[in-house]
């Protein structure tokens, strides 16, 4: 069955310190890989995305994801978190145009000052 | 903004009455999605749409149905609403070539009293 986890339901991070979001996924076809973050009472927003090539991916706020085949994951890295990154953060998975993302759960980041 | 409205933003029903939300985008992309999304359980498809006239159901759709008659707009009803469909609602677009990259509206919220 196709599934994506996200191991960590909450997560604080203190202002300035390095952040890691896991996600491992579950998915018979090469997939494509997204991150989502909401923050309260909005809508999703798209972080960053891997289809192919480089494993290593950048995407806006200053956010960056490691595919890995072999372990199935991309986890979510970002060197020096902002207060303003506190929000829900979704891993999502997909495999071709016109199909339903799968998404994890969530993590909610906290950030402490 | 990512060319997507919803309406409306915030709905109190009571059960058993019907309930119509919309989702309108400006892109002209071929693919819509509604999505609702529930605490720990992250997003769960409800029905897309792969063109006007055309649907689909997804994983959650029992109680709900859509209809597409612009390619701009894509209306999701409750025909009687129960407690369960307590929710928030999001409708998401995808262009046709895009490789299931999807963006999403800001959201409804239903409470089904």
């Amino acid at each position: 069955a196709q599934s994506v986890t996200q191991p960590d339901i909450h997560i604080t991070v203190s202002e300035g310190a390095s952040l890691e979001l896991r996600c491992n996924y579950s998915y018979g076809a090469t997939p494509y890989l997204f991150w989502y973050v909401q923050s309260p009472g909005q809508g999703l927003q798209l972080l960053l995305k891997y289809f192919s090539g480089d494993t290593l991916v950048q995407g806006i706020k200053g956010f960056e994801a490691e595919f890995k085949r072999s372990q199935s994951s991309f986890n979510l890295r970002k060197p020096s978190v902002h207060w303003s990154d506190a929000a829900e953060y979704f891993c999502a998975v997909g495999s071709a145009a016109g199909t339903a993302l799968i998404f994890g759960k969530g993590t909610t980041l906290s950030v402490s000052s | 903004d990512a060319g997507i409205t919803q309406s409306p933003r915030h709905k109190v029903t009571e059960t058993g009455t019907p309930v119509t939300l919309r989702c309108h985008q400006t892109e002209n992309h071929r693919y819509m999605y509604w999505y609702r999304q529930d605490p720990g359980h992250g997003l769960r498809l409800i029905h897309y749409s792969y063109g006007v006239k055309d649907t689909d159901k997804g994983e959650v759709s029992d109680g709900y149905s859509v209809s597409r008659s612009k390619t701009e707009d894509f209306l999701l009803t409750l025909e009687s609403a129960t407690s369960s469909q307590t929710s928030v609602y999001f409708c998401a677009h995808e262009d046709s070539g895009s490789r299931n990259e999807q963006f999403f509206g800001p959201g409804t919220r239903l409470t089904v009293l």
